[in-house]
């Protein structure tokens, strides 16, 4: 079963700048996502297969990586981007899925 | 545009049977490349997969293997809907459940509900 670590745990920046998130898994998969929370809503999906953007995600959000290392990169901040943000992947066998513990990107 | 509504109740007593329904507008729930799915969120466990059901010519279910012997996922063609039912539910088991849309990642999820545990 994939194990997938994120950190930092927290991130403390100000509008505008650049966030850069990590996400480690312990097998190589070819499906990675990447979701955004806020209080009280379900996820949203923002990447899909490590670096494609869902529908409707703006520009500035991307991602990145392959195997087991995979990042996510927002690079500019907005004040709607300060959101907890989790990584996903599907594991072939057994079929399953699995979340990282999250990031969450806190106003500085 | 898929939309998700949940249904169920918010309370269940310990030793006894969570039980969630999912109505899908927008799709049906026997579409060849439709998987449907269910997650929980709880502050001990983060995100966690549950289970999904999917139709490919026949019926297919796969259950995660921490709820594998509780749970069952069944799809209901007549109301286009998919249910869950998480028997013998502990404490451990509160969590806002999600039933959600996807094969590979979540495209569309329900609004949750907060289910706890208490006699």
């Amino acid at each position: 079963e994939i194990v997938l670590t994120q950190s930092p745990a927290t991130l403390s920046l100000s509008p505008g700048e650049r966030a850069t998130l990590s996400c480690r898994a312990s097998q190589s998969s070819s499906y990675l996502a990447w979701y955004q929370q806020k209080p009280g809503q379900a996820p949203r999906l923002l990447i899909y297969d490590a670096s494609n953007r869902a529908t409707g995600i703006p520009a500035r959000f991307s991602g990145s990586g392959s195997g087991t290392d995979f990042t996510l990169t927002i690079s500019s901040l907005e004040p709607e981007d300060f959101a907890v943000y989790y990584c996903q992947q599907r594991d072939s066998w057994p079929p399953t899925w699995t979340f990282g513990q999250g990031t969450k990107v806190e106003i500085k | 545009q898929v939309q998700l509504q949940q249904s169920g109740p918010g309370l269940v007593k310990p030793s006894q049977t969570l039980s969630l329904t999912c109505a899908i507008s927008g799709d049906s729930v026997s579409s060849n490349s439709a998987t449907w799915n269910w997650i929980r969120q709880s502050p001990s466990r983060g995100l966690e997969w549950l289970g999904r059901t999917y139709f490919r010519s026949k019926w297919y279910n796969d259950y995660a293997l921490s709820v594998k012997s509780r749970i069952t996922i069944n799809a209901d063609t007549s109301k286009n809907q998919f249910s869950l039912q998480l028997n013998s539910v502990t404490p451990e088991d509160a969590a806002v459940y999600y039933c959600a849309s996807g094969s590979h990642y979540v495209s569309y999820w329900g609004q949750g509900t907060l289910v706890t545990v208490s006699s």
